[in-house]
């Protein structure tokens, strides 16, 4: 089955500066890449997602990056506010129906 | 985005009771919807697959006689935790699947005492 490897665990920066989540995953069928931020006490919020057939996506100061090749996507978010602390999760699945498979999670803190 | 509503948010009950959780897609029609518990700084751990009309699919290890899923219908399902014991306390999420996309209840603070 589908394995997601996240990293880092922990992610400290400065306010403004920029932050990276790097996931990889194991089933080369997974055509479907969400990433999703959680906030202390509630569910998961989608904040964008990939699909196989593109190599990146912009959403204002987040972007996620896929390599098919290697099976790795990366989230990327520029100018990180205060407001950005929450723990991000990555996930990979078969479009349509089929389950997530989740990483570990990232703790994101952002000092100002 | 689209609404997936989960209720209660917070519910405290006694040890051998039993504790009925809903997840509802608020403006989508969702023939699958998933259980999810999270425990204090661990990821989502799959509990079933609720399927609408038909029986759940419970993940290994996951028993599906405390753990009674109901889909009766295409916006609502339901998690019952039977017999509920202080082992069962933890965070459980519902999620719905529009297409591709997942889309995630509030969450559901269960505490057994």
């Amino acid at each position: 089955g589908e394995n997601v490897e996240q990293h880092p665990s922990t992610l400290s920066v400065q306010e403004g500066d920029s932050a990276v989540i790097k996931c990889t995953y194991s089933d080369s069928a997974s055509n479907y890449f969400p990433w999703y931020k959680q906030e202390l006490g509630k569910g998961p919020q989608l904040i964008i997602d990939i699909r196989s057939n593109v190599g990146e996506k912009k959403d204002q100061r987040i972007a996620v990056t896929l390599n098919k090749t290697a099976k790795h996507f990366s989230l990327h978010i520029t100018e990180t506010q205060p407001e950005d602390s929450a723990v991000y999760f990555c996930a990979a699945s078969i479009s349509s129906g089929n389950k997530l498979v989740f990483g570990a999670g990232t703790i994101l803190r952002v000092k100002s | 985005g689209a609404v997936v509503s989960q209720h209660p948010s917070r519910v405290i009950c006694k040890s051998g009771t039993s504790v009925k959780i809903e997840c509802r897609s608020l403006d989508f029609q969702a023939t699958t919807m998933f259980w999810y518990r999270q425990f204090p700084k661990q990821s989502l751990m799959l509990m079933a697959t609720s399927n609408e009309g038909s029986k759940a699919t419970y993940e290994q290890g996951v028993e599906k006689d405390k753990f009674l899923i109901n889909h009766a219908s295409l916006t609502l399902s339901t998690l019952t935790v039977t017999s509920a014991h202080p082992e069962d306390s933890s965070f459980y999420i519902c999620s719905a699947r529009r297409t591709a996309e997942a889309f995630f209840g509030q969450g559901t603070r269960l505490t057994v005492v």
